[in-house]
Order: structure tokens, then sequence, then C-alpha cells
């Protein structure tokens, strides 16, 4: 069974850091493409970063490029993201999912939620 | 950045009767390549989302066959064919085609 399994959220304070990990099991985890996907509280779904299969290429949208960093370890069928410099607006539940777009495949974990507060 | 539009934000629909949701997109998802990446997906309350269709008009695994996807450059659609109770929730469309990849606001199904 594919499961992705997301930690590391929690409470901080502006200008705060936090490292989220997504540790998958079930399937060949390094061939793959890996996402995070935001949703702030009763707001819809933002896809935030994306890192291929062997950690070569990342993407990440405009509002957290220089602040978050996406990584991968396949010797650990883990990805992480590196977020830094919180802001407000960066609170929510944060989620890892594998989409393939060519493909029957798409998996998501349940989330971890971040808040950013003082 | 492309944006994604979709009407109605929020649909009352009848057990057992039809429901259609659109999707707009502010440019073409023509891949160059060829393919379309246009992603339909399914979130139940309290729940993380789900993927229903992908490139249009493919299901995922279980999806019932009632879901269907369809259009193609700049608009879509999702139909139910017949609502169950197991539909309610939030769906939003995905463009999978340009960086970065980018979700309507949400339909929210309710009987």
């Amino acid at each position: 069974e594919v499961q992705l399994v997301e930690s590391g959220g929690g409470l901080v304070q502006p200008g705060g850091s936090l490292r989220l990990s997504c540790v998958a099991s079930g399937f060949t985890f390094g061939n793959y493409w890996v996402n995070w996907v935001r949703q702030a509280p009763g707001r819809g779904l933002e896809w935030v970063a994306e890192i291929g299969p062997d950690g070569g290429t990342k993407n990440y949208v405009d509002s957290i490029k220089g602040r978050f960093t996406i990584s991968r370890d396949n010797a650990k069928q883990s990805v992480f993201l590196v977020m830094t410099s919180l802001r407000d607006d960066d609170t929510a539940v944060y989620y890892c999912a594998t989409l393939h777009r060519n493909i029957n495949w798409a998996h998501w974990g349940q989330g971890t939620l971040v808040t950013v507060s003082s | 950045d492309v944006v994604m539009t979709q009407s109605p934000l929020s649909l009352p629909v009848t057990l057992g009767q039809p429901a259609s949701i659109s999707c707009r997109s502010s440019q073409s998802l023509v891949h160059s390549g060829g393919n379309t990446y246009l992603n339909w997906f399914l979130q139940r309350p309290g729940q993380s989302p789900r993927r229903l269709i992908y490139q249009v008009s493919n299901w995922d695994s279980g999806v019932p066959d009632r879901f269907s996807g369809s259009g193609s450059g700049t608009d879509f659609t999702l139909k139910i064919s017949r609502v169950e109770a197991e539909d309610v929730g939030v769906y939003y469309c995905l463009q999978h085609t340009h960086w970065p990849y980018t979700f309507g606001q949400g339909t929210k199904l309710e009987i």
C-alpha cells in the first residue's frame, strides 16, 4: 500500500524556521516526482514546490522562492521542505503528494499543520 | 501564472440528479508535447484531496464511472451523472501544464 506520512509541523513565530519531512512507503520512491501543496485554513489549494526523481530539478512558486528549500533522500524514501523567514500567510496544512500527469498515479499524505503566529 | 476559474463556486444538488462543474483557464493547457494536463480533484470534509481525473478525461484508480471529464484548450467540464451522498465535498481543477501549476478556487458540492 502506498503511504506518504508528513511530520514537522507546529507553531512558529514570524521570521522563524521549520523543517517538514515526508516519508514514503509502498512504491519505488526514486522513480517519481514529489510535491508540496498547501492549504490555508478555510481556503483552496496551492502547489508550492516540486522535486524531480533524482533531486536535480526543483521548482518553487514565487511566494516561497528564496525562503523554502525542497530536497530528497531516496535512500531514506524521504522528501523535506525547509522553511525559513516564515510569515503569517505561510500558515497552512502542508501536504506531500506524488502526482504523475501521464499515468494513473496520484497519492497524498494526511498533511501537517504549520501555524505562524506571535 | 495561469488562472483557473471554476463555476459555480457552490453547487446544491439532489441525490440521483446530475451535476456539472466548469473550469476555464487563462491560457491553453495544451503542452508542447501535445497532451492536455487538466486534472480534477475531490476533497471530502476533513480529508486530503483525491485525484479523480487526469489528462482531461482519464479516470484514476477506483473512481466511479459516474464521473466524467471533458473539454479542450481552455474550457473543461466535470460531470457527475447521478450524485451520491459520498460525492459531497469541494472539487478543484488543476492545470499541470505550465509552472507554477495552479488550482481553481474550488466548487463546494452539497446535497
